[in-house]
């Protein structure tokens, strides 16, 4: 059963901590993403990486933190640094030859 | 000026009727465009994607694109209060690039 899970569904986290918000997909996608999404908004990009061991900010970086050791995880750190937290975070995979995007259930974290 | 831009609406259809949805984008560089659907405290999925110009048709969905206006619309077809939800329109750019949605509400 191929798909994208991302876990926790709910996360709550005090000012000044950092979470991590998991991603994993088994689709064998090369490049994945974080996107932020508020209420009554689109998604934005916060990072994408297109290879193992590489990535690249997004629109809206600053705050937050990934890593791509394996082909299959790209975890998410929100830093204390990111002053306003509290979002919608979805993660995403990508078919090489066209670039459609499938999506994981998403994380919702609520800053306490 | 956004990227990608879509009436927030809410854009209401009585059920059975045709829901007109829109979207302009900037970026005359994007190669193709995708609608994904999203509902409320879901993760968006996709319905159609399109890169070509003219129109492309996949049940009760059909995409329009037009290059030259700048423009890609999503025609649904006998809506049904099941299409309720909210309608994001993508440019691709070599990443994705979202506008922020238009809400449906579709009445019985």
């Amino acid at each position: 059963d191929g798909g994208i899970t991302q876990s926790p569904k709910y996360l709550f986290r005090k000012e000044g901590q950092n979470v991590t918000l998991s991603c994993e997909q088994n689709l064998n996608h090369d490049a994945m993403y974080w996107y932020r999404q508020d209420p009554g908004q689109g998604l934005r990009l916060i990072y994408y990486s297109q290879i193992v061991n590489d990535f690249q900010k997004g629109d809206i970086a600053e705050g937050y933190s990934v890593s791509r050791e394996k082909k299959e995880s790209f975890p998410l750190t929100v830093t204390s640094a990111q002053k306003n937290p509290t979002a919608f975070y979805l993660c995403a995979s990508t078919q090489e030859d066209i670039n459609r995007q499938y999506f994981g259930p998403g994380t919702r974290l609520t800053v306490l | 000026q956004k990227e990608v831009e879509q009436n927030s609406g809410p854009l209401s259809v009585p059920e059975g009727a045709i829901a007109s949805l829109n979207c302009t984008y900037s970026d005359r560089g994007s190669q193709s465009f995708f609608w994904y659907r999203q509902y409320s405290g879901k993760s968006p999925e996709l319905i159609m994607f399109i890169y070509s110009n003219g129109d492309k048709e996949d049940g009760r969905f059909t995409a329009q694109l037009n290059k030259a206006s700048q423009y890609v619309s999503l025609l649904i077809r006998d809506s049904q209060p099941s299409d309720s939800a909210t309608y994001l329109c993508a440019g691709n750019t070599g990443k994705l690039i979202f506008g922020q949605g238009t809400t449906l509400q579709v009445k019985p």
